[in-house]
C-alpha cells in the first residue's frame, strides 16, 4: 500500500518570501515521487521528480525538493514565491514496481503581492 | 516535456445520454494511459488504468459498464460514460507515463463533464 499526506490544506505567502509546501509518504517498496501543479479548470503539470541520486531535486519554474528518507518527507520549495505561484498543489507517490499514482489531498498556495 | 490532449474540454449532455471523451498522447506512444476523476477542490482519483490492446483495469468501486474504456491505438485512450446521471458531473483528467522505465506521469488538460 502507498499513501501521501499533505498536512496542509493552505498555505499563504506573501511575494517574494520563501514558499514551501509540505508533503510526507508511505511505501513499501522504492518510493518514486513526484510534485504536480494545477491551476483552476486545467490538468495536471509536472513540476519535479525523486527517483534516485540527489536528495534534493531541481524542477520547473524555480522549484526545488529534498527527499528525505528518514522522515519519509518531500517538501516543496521554492526560494522566492511570485504571485503566478498560486495554485493547487499535489504530491504524488507509487511503488518503483507499479505505475500507479497516488495523490495527496492537495495544498492550495496563495501568493499574495 | 510530453503533450497529452483531451477532448472535449467541456461538455453539457441531458441526463441518460452517452459521452465519449477522448485522450491523446501527441508525441509519443503510450501503451498504458490512466482515467481519472477530479471533484471540486478535491484529489484525483484513478478510476482506471487502459491498456492498448487488452481490456481496462477497474479500481475498485468503479462500474466498468458505467465507464467504458476502449484503448484503440498507441496514442488514443478513450473513456464513455454510459448513460450520464448528474452524479456523473465532474472533472475527468487522463495521464500518459514517459520516460524510462515510463517513470513520469503526464496529464491531459482535462474535461469537465456536467449532466443535466
Amino acid at each position: 500500500a502507498q499513501s501521501v499526506a499533505q498536512p496542509e490544506d493552505q498555505v499563504n505567502v506573501a511575494e517574494g518570501n520563501p514558499l514551501t509546501v509540505k508533503c510526507t509518504y508511505s511505501v513499501s517498496g522504492n518510493p518514486y515521487l513526484f510534485w504536480y501543479v494545477q491551476y483552476p479548470n486545467r490538468g495536471l503539470q509536472f513540476l519535479l521528480k525523486y527517483i534516485t541520486g540527489d536528495n534534493l531535486v531541481k524542477g520547473s519554474y524555480g522549484f526545488e525538493a529534498e527527499f528525505n528518507k528518514s522522515q519519509t518527507s518531500f517538501h516543496l520549495k521554492k526560494p522566492s514565491a511570485l504571485v503566478s505561484d498560486s495554485a493547487l498543489y499535489f504530491c504524488a507517490v507509487r511503488d518503483g514496481g507499479d505505475y500507479k499514482l497516488s495523490f495527496g489531498a492537495g495544498t492550495t498556495v496563495t501568493v499574495r503581492a | 516535456g510530453a503533450v497529452v490532449s483531451q477532448h472535449p474540454s467541456w461538455v453539457i449532455c441531458k441526463s441518460g445520454t452517452s459521452v465519449k471523451i477522448e485522450c491523446r498522447s501527441l508525441d509519443f506512444q503510450a501503451t498504458t494511459m490512466f482515467w481519472y476523476r477530479q471533484f471540486p477542490k478535491q484529489s484525483l482519483m484513478l478510476m482506471a488504468t487502459s491498456n492498448e490492446g487488452s481490456k481496462a483495469t477497474y479500481e475498485q468501486g468503479v462500474e466498468k459498464d458505467k465507464f467504458l474504456i476502449n484503448h484503440a491505438s498507441l496514442t488514443l485512450s478513450t473513456l464513455t460514460v454510459t448513460s450520464a446521471h448528474p452524479e456523473d458531473s465532474s472533472f475527468y483528467i487522463c495521464s500518459a507515463p514517459l520516460g524510462r522505465p515510463r517513470e513520469t506521469q503526464y496529464f491531459g488538460p482535462g474535461t469537465r463533464l456536467l449532466v443535466l
